[in-house]
């Protein structure tokens, strides 16, 4: 059981590029979240998906995308990357009502 | 909008003493609540999750509690050892999404 598997684990990217951050489960949970770290601050949501198909904004998702097509992926799209998301983003997955697992983050740098 | 707080930012303590680590949250009406740790550029593990039906739970050297009324949750860790030493963070789910809003954590410090 690999758990929560992120990929990449480091990222530059030029103001303005895209790019997709991956977000692989294999414990068939049906929740799935993606959070951005900042430095001395709590995570927060930026989107989250109760199953396949079915995806919701967090509290902060401007200029973030995602798709579930499948119950183990949850890929977060970044169109046109700005400073501003410069951050730490973490994907976690859970079953309904129980604790949330995480990945082990994607550092992001946006200059 | 729920907001989580954890005081103090920091803390440090001698090695084998008990210590409390506190959250305090603004809307009562939470699913449950969650106690992870998160190490230096690690991601965050999960310590403790405390249904809202829930007092308290165990596991090991950790107790958490949880007062709903008070807006309360505490994390108690017996006989502190170094390898105790992370952030640890404190996290509400809300009622139908389950949506978790977190606190800003304790960097906690265990002196040898």
């Amino acid at each position: 059981n690999a758990g929560v598997t992120q990929t990449p684990k480091f990222r530059i990217l030029k103001i303005g590029q895209s790019m997709t951050l991956q977000c692989t489960q294999d414990m068939n949970h049906n929740y799935m979240y993606w959070y951005r770290q900042d430095p001395g601050m709590g995570l927060k949501l930026i989107y989250y998906s109760v199953g396949a198909g079915i995806t919701d904004k967090g509290e902060v998702p401007n200029g973030y995308n995602v798709s579930r097509s499948t119950t183990e992926d949850f890929p977060l799209r970044l169109e046109l990357a700005a400073p501003s998301q410069t951050s730490v983003y973490f994907c976690a997955s859970s079953f309904r009502g129980r604790e949330q697992y995480f990945g082990p983050g994607t550092r992001l740098t946006v200059t | 909008k729920q907001e989580v707080t954890q005081i103090p930012a920091a803390l440090s303590v001698p090695e084998g003493e008990n210590l409390v680590l506190n959250c305090s949250f603004t809307d009562s009406a939470i699913y449950n609540l969650q106690w992870f740790r998160q190490d230096p550029g690690k991601g965050l593990t999960s310590l403790l999750l405390i249904q809202s039906s829930q007092r308290e739970q165990t596991s090991g050297r950790l107790n958490a509690s949880l007062d709903k009324s008070s807006g309360r949750s505490t994390l108690y860790i017996a006989a502190s050892q170094p390898g105790d030493s992370a952030t640890y963070l404190c996290a509400a789910a809300n009622f139908g999404n389950e949506k978790l809003t977190f606190g800003t954590g304790t960097r906690l410090t265990i002196i040898p």
